[in-house]
């Protein structure tokens, strides 16, 4: 059966803090991993990732992700109060037409 | 950029009714949109993948009966909760990808609360 697992599930810093955010996963007909980012309504695009080592960057966020070791890691430097959210991680299969399975969250909170 | 618009946003309604929810893509054609559920501290779970002019794939243990999708244009999909009660209850959210473009993310309307008191 296919897995996502995230950690930590939750995490609360200082602004200014940088943040690691894992997702590691066991699946079967890997297309790509996602990761979104979720305040109160409908999940923001953040990333997306097919292939392995090549880090994705936009502003003080990055992602890379690791196809060996099935996982990927999503980075925030500077944090600041408005990062507070859930930041999901999603894989895509290659055979299914783009759904996507999510994984259960990092709830991150970042104080003032 | 890409527009996913869901409508209603919010929805209270009595036991028993059937809610229907509309999925819109603004400036794309949709051949394939997905409803997703979410129940409170819990992640997204894929209920179905709506397929424009054919029926529906439900993933196991969502009842198709209950939750009826309509995908008759290339730009809208429907969800009906029929005969609503408070355990269906969630967070629905549709989702939805450009046809002409391909490997791109799938773009998330704001999503539906639904409560059946």
């Amino acid at each position: 059966e296919d897995k996502v697992v995230q950690s930590p599930l939750s995490l609360v810093v200082h602004e200014g803090d940088t943040v690691t955010l894992n997702c590691s996963y066991e699946v079967t007909n890997f297309r790509s991993l996602l990761w979104y980012k979720q305040e109160k309504k409908a999940p923001t695009f953040l990333f997306m990732l097919t292939s392995s080592g090549i880090e994705k960057k936009s502003g003080r966020l990055s992602s890379i992700l690791d196809k060996k070791e099935l996982f990927s890691i999503l980075n925030i430097t500077a944090t600041q109060t408005g990062d507070s959210a859930v930041y999901l991680c999603a894989f895509s299969y290659s055979n299914s037409g783009y759904a996507l399975n999510f994984g259960k969250g990092t709830s991150l909170l970042v104080t003032p | 950029g890409a527009v996913v618009s869901q409508h209603p946003s919010w929805v209270i309604c009595k036991s028993g009714t059937s809610v229907k929810i509309e999925c819109r893509s603004l400036d794309f054609q949709a051949t394939t949109m997905f409803w997703y559920r979410q129940f409170p501290k819990q992640s997204l779970m894929l209920m179905a993948t709506s397929n424009e002019g054919s029926k529906a794939t439900y993933e196991q243990g969502v009842e198709k009966d209950k939750f009826l999708i309509n995908h008759a244009s290339l730009t809208l999909s429907t969800l009906t909760v029929t005969s609503a009660h408070p355990e269906d209850s969630s967070f629905y959210i549709c989702s939805a990808r450009d046809r002409d473009i391909s490997n791109q993310p799938q773009h998330f309307g704001d999503g539906t609360r639904l409560s059946i008191l």
